[in-house]
C-alpha cells in the first residue's frame, strides 16, 4: 500500500527556536497534504492542507505566521513551528490521500523545553 | 463546516464480545467515513470506511453501518480480542478528489479485557 513519510520522528527544541517536520508520500504523488495536531489523549485536529505549488489553506485557529507550511513537489510537504514555545508540544502527524484512501505518517513528536 | 460527534469516549468488552461506536456528522454534503484504528504513539490506520451509496459494509469481525438520512454510522466489532484494544476515530468528509479534508470524531478508547 502507499507509505507516507515523516522525519524526524521526535525532537525536543529550546523555547523560541524553529523546528522543521518533513512529510514525503513515497509511492505516489499528492498535490494535497494534511497537517494535523494530536494533543494526548485528544483526537485528531486538522491544522492546515498544504497545496503543492500554492499557499496552504488553514483552519481557523491556528497561525499561519507560526505554522508555515511548504509544498515544494509533489510528494514533499513541510511544517515549521516557528518561535516554538511549549504549549506547542504536540504529536504531529501529516497525511496525502491517494485516489483510494487517506494515508498517515507517522508522526512527529515535539517537545518544547 | 463539518462537525462530527463520537460516542462513547471509552467503553470497556470482555473478550468474545461486541464492542459499538457511534458517531453523528452535521454536513449532509459529507459523502465518505472512514474508521481509524490507532495505537499509543502510533499513526492511525484505516479499518473499513463506506461511501454514502452504500448502507452497511463488512469485513471479517469489523462493520459498518450508515444512515445518511439521520446523519450517523456505526463500527460494530463482533467477537473482540485484545488485540482490539485501542482508540478507535469515525471520520467524514468528501469521497471524490484527493484535496477533500476530513473532519475527526473525539475518539474511543476501547479495552478488551480477557
Amino acid at each position: 500500500g502507499a507509505v507516507v513519510s515523516q522525519h524526524p520522528s521526535w525532537v525536543i527544541c529550546k523555547s523560541g527556536t524553529s523546528v522543521k517536520i518533513e512529510c514525503r508520500s513515497l509511492d505516489f504523488q499528492a498535490t494535497t497534504m494534511f497537517w494535523y495536531r494530536q494533543f494526548p489523549k485528544q483526537s485528531l485536529m486538522l491544522m492546515a492542507t498544504s497545496n503543492e505549488g500554492s499557499k496552504a489553506t488553514y483552519e481557523q485557529g491556528v497561525e499561519k505566521d507560526k505554522f508555515l507550511i511548504n509544498h515544494a513537489s509533489l510528494t514533499l510537504s513541510t511544517l515549521t513551528v516557528t518561535s516554538a514555545h511549549p504549549e506547542d508540544s504536540s504529536f504531529y502527524i501529516c497525511s496525502a490521500r491517494s485516489l483510494v484512501e487517506q494515508y498517515f505518517g507517522p508522526g512527529t513528536r515535539l517537545t518544547v523545553t | 463546516g463539518e462537525n462530527v460527534e463520537q460516542h462513547p469516549s471509552t467503553l470497556s468488552v470482555q473478550e468474545g464480545d461486541s464492542a459499538v461506536i457511534k458517531c453523528t456528522y452535521s454536513d449532509s454534503a459529507s459523502n465518505y467515513f472512514p474508521w481509524y484504528k490507532q495505537e499509543l504513539g502510533k499513526r492511525p490506520q484505516l479499518i473499513i470506511d463506506i461511501r454514502s451509496n452504500v448502507g452497511e459494509k463488512k469485513d471479517q469481525r469489523i462493520a459498518v453501518t450508515l444512515n445518511k438520512t439521520a446523519k450517523h454510522f456505526s463500527l460494530h466489532i463482533t467477537e473482540t480480542q485484545p488485540e482490539d484494544s485501542a482508540v478507535y476515530f469515525c471520520a467524514a468528509g468528501g469521497s471524490t478528489g484527493t484535496a477533500s479534508k476530513l473532519t475527526f470524531g473525539t475518539g474511543t478508547r476501547l479495552q478488551v479485557t480477557l
